[in-house]
């Protein structure tokens, strides 16, 4: 059974990068269309991007400029860079499997944008 | 983008009741919609793909339906663990984008 568990610095100063893992276990990344989706405090979700391994890789044009998402088989993760972060990028981040439904998710964790 | 709306944003009900939710999209998205369900503190968990395909392990009570553009998730008889928001999203093209969200609570 496919596991996904986020992690990544909880508290990230303003125009820093935020930098986040996504661990895969009970399965491999290469298999799978993964994504990462982030949801503010008491608002709604918004898919940053998502990849294949053997495919293109995809963003949400609202944050296309600063995000970079990769992965290494070697650990079986995939990562998400955010530059540029304000208080805006303050938000629960999840990363999640499947394309056309997004059937399992990690239990997501807290990014908090402060000085 | 497709922009994607729900109605009602929130709604109180009892156990035992049915409760739709209503989800639009801004331009057609085939069959291509799938129902989340949230409680606080949680990721979203998957409850309908494809529109009207339930989910592996989730009770019947809940179904969908529709295409094209106006979709429908139904609660056929409401219990107190559906107490939660739903979120509609569309997978038709990138990028994916979700409804606002409907919160359902107790009455």
């Amino acid at each position: 059974q496919v596991q996904l568990q986020e992690s990544g610095p909880g508290l990230v100063k303003p125009s820093d990068t935020l930098s986040l893992t996504c661990t895969v276990s009970g399965g491999s990344i290469s298999s799978y269309y993964l994504s990462w989706i982030r949801q503010p405090p008491g608002k709604g979700l918004e898919w940053i991007g998502g990849f294949y391994y053997s495919g293109s890789t995809k963003y949400n044009p609202s944050l296309k400029s600063r995000v970079t998402i990769s992965v290494d088989t070697s650990k079986n993760q995939f990562s998400l860079k955010l530059s540029s972060v304000t208080a805006a990028d303050t938000a629960v981040y999840y990363c999640a499997r499947g394309e056309v439904r997004m059937d399992v998710w990690g239990k997501g964790t807290t990014v908090t944008v402060s000085s | 983008d497709i922009q994607m709306t729900q109605s009602p944003s929130s709604l109180s009900a009892s156990v035992g009741d049915r409760v739709t939710i209503t989800c639009r999209a801004s331009q057609s998205i085939s069959s291509y919609l799938n129902w989340y369900q949230q409680k606080p503190g949680k990721a979203p968990k998957l409850l309908i793909y494809a529109a009207s395909s339930l989910q592996s392990g989730v009770p019947s009570r809940f179904s969908g339906s529709g295409s094209g553009t106006d979709f429908t998730l139904t609660i056929g008889s409401l219990q107190p663990e559906d107490f939660a928001t739903y979120y509609c999203q569309q997978s038709y093209s990138t990028p994916f984008t979700f409804g606002p969200g409907t919160k359902v609570d107790i009455k």
